[in-house]
């Protein structure tokens, strides 16, 4: 299977910064990798598809890029409603496999 | 509006069994994909188990394969999920979720998920 490494495992940052997660994956995947928003007790949300792409309704801070095997999330100014674990997921081998995730908490 | 619904969860002993379904709705069944993903207590998610709209194959987990059976009912709108031989490590809240395309296949992501039901395997 192929394996995804995020870092960090967790950040701690205020309301207003710049928040990079980077996901690294085992093998090539193309730029089939996916970022989803977990928050305690709701259903994961979809961010981006594709590396690039933003899913439809999903706010513009909300960036992804790659890089060979590394994929970057990023978000331009936190809010308070993004404070959440982030995953990546790659959908280029079978079966699909998640990153660790990145909790990203108030500091 | 897309909605999953998951049942099915509880608790059950080590070595049992148990079946998990989904009830669809909002949006054509037999035209996605779809996957069962869960997420142990204090874990990140893991993937389990999907299948291409026709169910005609399906994928698993190293972690459930031969003891997990993913099937679904297209004229019911019903994904499942029969869980045996289970195992204290297969404690989780269990999701099932959307993918955006029909088959189970490169470029593939998961856009709508349940809100999970949880299944819990202890003596």
């Amino acid at each position: 299977d192929i394996r995804m490494t995020q870092s960090p495992s967790s950040l701690s940052a205020s309301v207003g910064d710049r928040v990079t997660i980077t996901c690294r994956a085992s093998q090539s995947i193309s730029n089939y990798l996916n970022w989803y928003q977990h928050k305690p007790g709701k259903a994961p949300k979809l961010l981006m598809y594709a590396a690039t792409s933003l899913q439809t309704g999903v706010p513009s801070r909300f960036s992804g890029s790659a890089s060979g095997t590394d994929f970057t999330l990023t978000i331009s100014s936190l809010q308070p409603e993004d404070f959440a674990t982030y995953y990546c997921q790659q959908s280029s081998g079978t079966p699909p496999t998640f990153g660790q995730g990145t909790k990203v908490e108030i500091k | 509006e897309v909605q999953l619904v998951e049942s099915g969860g509880g608790l059950v002993q080590p070595g049992g069994s148990l079946r998990l379904s989904c009830s669809a709705s909002g949006f054509t069944f037999s035209s996605y994909a779809m996957h069962w993903v869960r997420q142990a207590p204090g874990m990140g998610l893991e993937y389990v188990s999907g299948t291409p709209s026709n169910g005609g194959s399906t994928y698993y987990a190293d972690s459930v394969k031969g003891r997990f059976t993913i099937s679904r009912d297209n004229s019911k709108n019903t994904l499942y999920l029969q869980m045996s031989s289970l195992r204290a490590e297969d404690t989780a809240v269990y999701y099932c979720v959307r993918d955006r395309w029909a088959m189970v296949t490169f470029g593939g992501y998961f856009d709508y998920w349940g809100q999970g039901t949880l299944v819990t395997v202890s003596s």
